[in-house]
């Protein structure tokens, strides 16, 4: 039963452009959560979707967006890159909200901004 | 407004001593969930344990335990008999009722010298 899966696992962008990571939740779920984790830091919530609905979202400028599938993957996209956005980004999934049942959470992707 | 502080930024500890995760939560809310995840090289956060705001009762898995004390807004965590393989960054997370949004902490990091 394959986890949470996540691509690319490394990218390198250069400052101002724009990424997109991609999520693949445990199977049976329908959730997804993502999170940015700077190097020595806990991860912070960027937004949760469900249903293909943003359904809250941290403190995190519109710079960040994201979007999920009918089949519950999802995409997280981050425009005007900024030395600032280097971080491991997680997925997590879960089977509705997170806290009745805890966190499926991926390898993540290893974003550098150059 | 929720925060979780792991004051514990490194610990070593030599194979088979036992070894005490400090963590401490402050939060408004009456109801709400509090987590433990583990973070080896690989990225990926391992889930160990949820506790609600309702359940005090200490809880012990093999060679973990979780001493969850509310009076100091406390949920420690202690391996007994380290092991190598427990070598990790360990983090405490926090979610209010709804959930959604884990605050976690910055993490202690533990290395177990064979």
């Amino acid at each position: 039963d394959a986890g949470v899966t996540q691509s690319p696992t490394h990218l390198i962008k250069t400052r101002g452009q724009q990424v997109t990571l991609r999520c693949s939740p445990k199977s049976g779920h329908d959730t997804v959560s993502w999170y940015q984790q700077a190097l020595g830091q806990g991860p912070q919530f960027i937004f949760q979707y469900y249903e293909e609905e943003e359904r809250q979202r941290g403190n995190f400028p519109d710079r960040f967006s994201g979007h999920q599938f009918p089949n519950y993957s999802s995409e997280l996209n981050v425009n005007a890159l900024l030395l600032g956005d280097s971080a491991l980004y997680l997925c997590a999934s879960s089977p509705g909200t997170g806290g009745a049942f805890g966190y499926t959470f991926g390898s993540g992707t290893r974003l550098t901004v150059v | 407004a929720q925060k979780v502080t792991q004051a514990q930024t490194e610990i070593s500890v030599v194979e088979k001593e036992d070894v005490t995760l400090d963590c401490v939560y402050e939060t408004r809310d009456t109801t709400y969930y509090l987590f433990w995840y583990k973070q080896p090289p690989s990225g990926e956060l391992v889930f160990l344990i949820r506790r609600n705001s309702f359940d005090e009762q200490n809880e012990i898995s093999g060679r973990y335990s979780w001493n969850f004390q509310k009076s100091t807004s406390s949920f420690n965590f202690t391996i007994t008999a380290s092991q190598v393989v427990d070598s990790a960054v360990y983090f405490c997370a926090l979610s209010e009722v709804s959930g959604v949004q884990f605050y976690f902490g910055t993490g202690t990091s533990l290395t177990v010298i064979p």
